[in-house]
């Protein structure tokens, strides 16, 4: 099912330049989520949305920011990406209440 | 303080055998969940099993079952008898309230990578 959509999959991108990530969902769910997947942490929250224009901080939020203009996109961006933000990006979503979370398929980015 | 907390980074087991990964994990709260998600070397995050705070009863899902000990804080996952396919990185999560807009979130562990030997 392509439920969420994440784009682009793979990225290799200068130090300094800035990197936009998108998040596309077809399930109108209210909540969304930024992750970051790194070899011996987990996947650890960057930002959240709890409806458009509705937007807080995560654990790791330093150099990042998010937008939400649409129920169905969420974006993360790296405004100057620098190497340390190397990782795999996960996209999650939720409707409400006590369901679950869905995942998208991960973004692979690579600052050099 | 960790959240969560998988001792085991990694476990070796044979085909066939029972497979028990541990997870622990520390909150205040009196209403949360815990999850367990499987991510093969293809990279997707594939949802095993849900247990809530609440639930009596010990979730089960096919060969996957969640060992939940309240008191203990202890959300150990159980895979009876294992096989080549479940050779992967297996998280435990544990979702809890976040401050804005009634949202709530996944806090993870570190992960577990199990190998399923033949």
């Amino acid at each position: 099912d392509a439920g969420i959509t994440q784009s682009p999959r793979h990225k290799v991108t200068e130090t300094g330049t800035p990197v936009t990530l998108r998040c596309h969902q077809t399930e109108n769910h209210r909540y969304m989520y930024w992750y970051r997947q790194d070899p011996g942490h987990g996947l650890r929250l960057i930002h959240y949305s709890y409806g458009v224009k509705d937007t807080d901080k995560g654990e790791v939020s330093d150099g990042y920011s998010v937008s939400r203009s649409k129920t169905e996109d969420f974006l993360l961006t790296l405004e100057s990406a620098t190497s340390s933000q190397t990782s795999v990006y996960f996209c999650a979503t939720k409707k409400q209440g006590r369901d679950g979370y869905t995942f998208g398929s991960g973004t692979r980015l690579t600052v050099v | 303080a960790q959240k969560i907390t998988q001792t085991q980074p990694g476990m070796f087991v044979q085909e066939k055998e029972a497979v028990t990964l541990d997870c622990t994990y520390d909150t205040s709260d009196q209403s949360y969940g815990l999850f367990w998600y499987k991510q093969p070397s293809s990279g997707e995050m594939i949802f095993l099993i849900y247990q809530g705070s609440y639930d009596e009863q010990n979730a089960t899902e096919g060969r996957y079952s969640l060992n939940f000990q309240k008191a203990r804080k202890s959300a150990n996952l159980v895979i009876s008898a294992s096989q080549l396919g479940d050779s992967a990185m297996y998280f435990c999560a544990m979702r809890e309230a976040f401050q804005g807009g009634g949202a709530d979130g996944l806090t993870f562990g570190k992960g577990t990578h199990l190998i399923i030997q033949p």
